[in-house]
């Protein structure tokens, strides 16, 4: 069974530029999840989708960060624009509808805002 | 205050040591409680997860939860060297039934010299 695949591995860009993610999860899991994972702390949820229908985003900082799943499997996250302390791993995991205590985790993306 | 607490360590231990790490939380809710390991540039990977108060055992792993004192842990005997990641807790409350999203620690960093 492949896992979840997320792309670029690492990206840097200036403040104030933009960024996009992509991830892939795992063949038929509804529950898309995208954590923040800043250096020496533990991930944080950004944005859960339940297909393509948006669960939790309370924590989405909205006036820069977007994130889609249009057709309820590969799911997009953007920042627009990037800050310095936006410098983190973005997490992509996955989990089978319901079953929100198995989390699979792709590898991440590690972006450096300069 | 953190909902969850977690020593960040570092841990260094003797090969064939036997580890325990642990976390403290203070939300109430907090009724699945699970550990990940990470390796270094790589997702958690899910170790276990416990529903409640209890111990479940896997293998070299052992997970405590004491609900009353609010305090999780995680044995590991006969450590080894490829037991050298960091070890995340996580905890999830009962809630809305659609709601996957974790809390983490921090995180402990473990390395077990040969």
């Amino acid at each position: 069974e492949a896992g979840v695949a997320q792309s670029p591995r690492y990206k840097i860009i200036e403040k104030r530029q933009s960024v996009a993610f992509w991830c892939n999860p795992i063949s038929g899991h509804a529950t898309l999840y995208w954590y923040q994972q800043i250096l020496g702390q533990g991930p944080k949820l950004l944005i859960q989708f339940q297909n393509n229908g948006v669960v939790d985003d309370s924590q989405l900082p909205k006036d820069r960060f977007s994130a889609e799943r249009l057709k309820g499997v590969d799911s997009t996250l953007k920042i627009q624009p990037a800050k310095l302390e936006d410098s983190a791993v973005y997490l992509c995991a996955s989990s089978a509808r319901r079953d929100f205590t198995s989390q699979f985790f792709g590898p991440g993306t590690r972006l450096t805002v300069l | 205050q953190k909902e969850v607490e977690q020593d960040p360590g570092p841990l260094s231990v003797p090969e064939g040591a036997i580890v325990s790490l642990n976390c403290t939380y203070s939300n109430s809710a907090f009724q699945y409680f699970m550990w990940y390991r990470q390796y270094s540039r790589k997702g958690p990977e899910l170790l276990m997860y416990t529903y409640s108060s209890g111990n479940k055992e896997d293998g070299r792993f052992t997970a405590q939860v004491d609900k009353s004192s609010k305090y999780i842990s995680l044995f590991i005997r006969d450590s080894q060297p490829s037991d050298s990641a960091t070890y995340l807790c996580a905890m999830r409350a009962m809630g809305s039934s659609n709601t996957g999203k974790l809390i983490f620690g921090q995180g402990t960093t473990l390395q077990v010299k040969p």
